[in-house]
């Protein structure tokens, strides 16, 4: 079965420092996601990304980050000046079409450590 | 603002023993209520859908109702290969993203 895939695994950064996060969406998705899971607390949405333009993004979502789909494969989330804050579990997601009845399957995550 | 709450935030039952877990929210005109499944140091797994109040879906021992208000997911006779956090998250009008709840911790004991 397709599968979203997520390297690296784990990433350890020194604050400060930039971090690109790094996600193969499954083939046919046209939508793109990025969540993020602070340990102990509830997943959160970061940004949807479609036709190569942010579709909506939270609060979250400041200047410090950005998305990107380099290539026709990857999709990457890139924090430019990383903050202790910024410690969780990055999701990436897609899904076949937008809406509800196009349910948004997850890659098992990148753990980010700030130090 | 779009909420979902689930209770209990962990429970553990014997292998064999049914039980419910519960989702409530508060969404701007919900679009679907999602299930997932979430094994420790992986990424949520997509289970169910649920668009209408009154509308049920089963898959092997799970099964997921809906209401105007709530969602339960039942789970009948559970294994311990249940064991897991489940995930409800929502869908609201004119809106991209998921808002999740904390998730539910599924103990079961053999």
């Amino acid at each position: 079965e397709p599968e979203v895939t997520q390297t690296p695994s784990h990433q350890v950064t020194q604050m400060g420092q930039e971090v690109i996060l790094r996600c193969v969406p499954i083939s046919n998705h046209l939508y793109f996601y990025w969540y993020r899971q602070i340990l102990g607390q509830k997943v959160e949405f970061l940004v949807s990304f479609y036709n190569n333009e942010i579709s909506e993004k939270s609060e979250i979502f400041d200047d410090q980050f950005s998305v990107e789909r380099p290539d026709g494969s990857n999709f990457t989330l890139k924090i430019r000046s990383t903050k202790l804050e910024d410690s969780a579990m990055y999701f990436c997601a897609s899904s076949p079409g937008q809406g509800a009845r196009q349910p948004q399957h997850f890659g098992d995550g990148t753990r980010l450590s700030i130090l | 603002e779009d909420q979902v709450t689930q209770s209990p935030e962990a429970l553990r039952l014997q292998e064999g023993e049914s039980s419910s877990l519960n989702c409530s929210y508060t969404v701007s005109g919900l679009r679907g209520l999602f299930w997932y499944r979430q094994d420790p140091g992986k990424g949520p797994e997509f289970l169910f859908t649920l668009y209408s109040a009154g509308e049920e879906k089963e898959k092997e021992r799970l099964k997921a109702t809906l209401t105007k208000k709530e969602s339960f997911l039942h789970i009948t006779a559970p294994k311990p290969e249940d064991s897991a956090t489940y995930l409800c998250a929502a869908h609201g009008a004119g809106s991209y993203q998921l808002t999740f709840g904390k998730g539910t911790k599924l103990s079961v004991i053999p």
